[in-house]
């Protein structure tokens, strides 16, 4: 499968501790996206990266989060000091050209519960 | 401020029936629509999207949508329904941040309910 994907696919943790999340982007792919998607809601852009420099960040994208993508492949989300609010579906995307009329391919998603 | 609209939080159609599921927008400039679909426990899927050209676009698995300028609308058809449609369907605008790129908005979403 060459689609995009996404470690680990359930993350349940105690309020207080650090998660991280992995996203693979499709190979030839040089954009990708965070999204965080609330139950009964649809996906809200976290942050965007194009090869490896993030060139966005949503003001959702609080002082406890940061994401990296190191030689511009995988990307990493971090959460630091995890609160209940942060319980969520993370999800990850990429597409292979700029602007607005490349879709974007996403992965199956990162669903976190912190309890 | 860019925005998606679905008013319905779900539609129930029988199988074999055409099917709508609605969908409004507010943008600034020119419009770029998407629809994806989400089945339980996996991510999005893409179905199509409008960019320009004719108002009629056709996607995967027999859908297609109809762009309506002077409606601000972009909804979401099929011929006939399919049990196997069943599943939460979202309507997003591609807006461009400052330096070019572009981010997906999404609507709330409508579970689709296809029954034998």
């Amino acid at each position: 499968d060459t689609g995009v994907s996404q470690n680990p696919r359930h993350k349940i943790t105690k309020r207080g501790q650090n998660v991280t999340f992995r996203c693979d982007p499709i190979s030839e792919h040089n954009r990708l996206y965070w999204y965080r998607q609330t139950l009964g809601q649809g996906p809200e852009f976290l942050t965007y990266f194009q090869n490896e420099a993030q060139l966005e960040k949503s003001r959702l994208l609080s002082d406890r989060f940061s994401a990296e993508r190191p030689k511009g492949s995988f990307s990493t989300l971090e959460i630091q000091r995890t609160e209940q609010g942060d319980s969520a579906m993370y999800l990850c995307a990429s597409s292979s050209g700029p602007g607005a009329v490349y879709e974007q391919y996403f992965g199956p998603g990162t669903r976190l519960t912190v309890t | 401020a860019q925005s998606v609209a679905q008013p319905e939080d779900q539609v129930n159609v029988a199988e074999g029936n055409p099917l709508t599921v609605k969908c409004t927008y507010s943008v600034s400039g020119n419009p770029y629509l998407f629809w994806y679909v989400q089945y339980p426990n996996r991510g999005l899927q893409f179905l199509l999207k409008y960019i320009t050209g004719d108002n009629l676009v056709k996607g995967s698995y027999g859908f297609e949508a109809e762009f309506n300028k002077s409606q601000t609308s972009f909804h979401l058809k099929k011929p006939s329904a399919l049990v196997s449609d069943s599943a939460l369907y979202f309507c997003a605008v591609s807006t461009v941040l400052t330096g070019g790129y572009n981010k997906l908005i999404f609507g709330a979403g409508t579970r689709l309910a296809v029954h034998p």
